[in-house]
């Protein structure tokens, strides 16, 4: 079964530092790879996608790719509180009967004041 | 408005009534999902729906029915509630290349 393996935390970092979030996937063939914060009792909301190795910047927010290594990250600099929230990890499986993102379990991050 | 709308947004029910969650999208996505997560279990897939007539089950179907009432619209049913439904529950929709995955705001149900 392809999985999508994240910390599931709580990963505790001060107001101002970076946090690093991390994510392993198993599905090799695996092409787009997005991350998802979700606020408590809230839904899922897009906040970066990448889809080739390397890094990619959106304000404070950068995704790194290793598709070698199978491995993708979140970095989120200047961490306010208002960033503390879950974030999942989801990649599309590969295969022509793909149907339905493959989700990780999610890490909680807290930004403490 | 919202680009998925669930209704209702809150709904407390009793053991072994029918209730039925509602999802409209404006998406146009001919992909519609519903899902429901429990705390450290992540969201797993109850049904899936490419098309009117293309209704699947996902991983924890039983229990649970669909009605894909038009392209926009996807309906689920409890027929008979139990407590160990009760959970935060989303409708999703996503075109065909997976890569516009949208939830809609959720639907938090209590079965008492």
């Amino acid at each position: 079964q392809k999985e999508v393996e994240q910390n599931s935390g709580p990963l505790s970092v001060p107001e101002g530092a970076i946090a690093s979030l991390n994510c392993t996937y198993s599905d090799r063939g695996s092409q787009s790879f997005f991350w998802y914060r979700q606020y408590s009792g809230k839904s899922p909301e897009l906040i970066m996608s990448i889809y080739s190795n390397g890094d990619k910047e959106d304000g404070r927010f950068t995704a790194q790719l290793n598709k070698a290594s199978q491995y993708v990250s979140l970095l989120i600099r200047d961490s306010q509180p208002s960033d503390s929230a879950t974030y999942l990890c989801a990649v599309t499986p590969s295969g022509a009967g793909s149907y339905q993102l493959t989700f990780g379990k999610g890490t909680k991050l807290s930004v403490i004041p | 408005d919202a680009d998925v709308t669930q209704t209702p947004r809150n709904r407390i029910t009793k053991t072994g009534k029918r209730i039925m969650l509602e999802c409209s999208q404006t998406k146009g996505h001919d992909r519609m999902y519903w899902y429901r997560q429990d705390p450290g279990l992540g969201l797993r897939l109850i049904y899936y729906s490419f098309d009117v007539k293309d209704i699947n089950k996902g991983e924890i179907s039983d229990g649970y029915s669909v009605s894909r009432q038009a392209q926009a619209k996807f309906s689920l049913s409890l027929e008979s509630a139990i407590p160990n439904q009760t959970a935060l529950y989303f409708c999703a929709t996503a075109d065909r290349a997976l890569e516009s995955y949208t939830f809609g705001s959720g639907t938090r149900l209590t079965v008492v």
